[in-house]
């Protein structure tokens, strides 16, 4: 079993439409999660990063992390064309990340 | 911000054939890794590097080796390119212990 499990898609929404996409872990010494956005031919870029239970929000997205179901969870509200990538979950409680296999989003205008 | 550059884009080597990756960060960052993307495997560890002339084996060490002369520059080396190495290989830096990574544009190279 793979130490993270992530949701693979894809997934196509329409424009204004709420995504959301999901992680599982195992590993319960993970303190600190992270969400990237790769695009197409390019490396990931940091979207979120939280380090507690509980919900943070930067602008349309919103990163949920509950501890005790080892489960984490991104959303994006009012989607874009602009936000079809690829997500990438990565979690650690020390210097080496650990990613799922990522999910592939396309946004139809 | 942090700047992580890998110096190739795009690579076609032959099998056989020993390939450099290089990659250069420009904020005096300690650890740097090598990771390669593979479709539905997503990112693997093949080697990082905590300081100048110190490497660990990540999770699929076979068939690379790394070298950091300096601080800034961490080098990915295909001793003997096969074509089982054909992938996207990503380079990233690290400033402290659980900060997120800051990752190069990657390295799309194909094994002929």
């Amino acid at each position: 079993q793979k130490e993270v499990e992530q949701d693979p898609g894809p997934l196509s929404v329409p424009e204004g439409a709420i995504v959301s996409l999901n992680c599982t872990y195992s590993n319960s010494a993970f303190q600190y999660f992270m969400w990237y956005r790769q695009y197409s031919r390019k490396g990931p870029e940091l979207l979120m990063y939280t380090y507690s239970s509980g919900n943070k929000e930067d602008g349309r997205f919103t990163a949920q992390v509950d501890k005790s179901s080892k489960y984490i969870s991104l959303f994006i509200r009012d989607s874009q064309p602009s936000d079809s990538a690829t997500y990438l979950c990565a979690m650690c409680n020390d210097y080496k990340l650990s990613f799922g296999a990522g999910t592939t989003v396309t946004v139809r205008a | 911000d942090v700047k992580v550059t890998q110096s190739s884009r795009y690579l076609v080597k032959r099998t056989g054939e020993k390939v450099f990756l290089e990659c250069v960060q420009d904020m005096d960052h300690e650890n740097m890794f090598w990771y390669r993307q593979d479709p539905g495997l997503g990112l693997r560890l093949i080697y990082f590097s905590y300081d100048v002339k110190m490497k660990e084996k990540g999770d699929i060490p076979e068939g690379y080796s790394v070298s950091r002369e300096k601080k800034e520059r961490f080098s990915l080396i295909l001793e003997s390119a096969s074509t089982n190495q054909t992938s996207m290989y990503l380079c990233a830096s690290l400033e402290v212990r659980a900060a997120p990574y800051t990752f190069g544009s990657g390295t799309r190279l194909t094994v002929v």
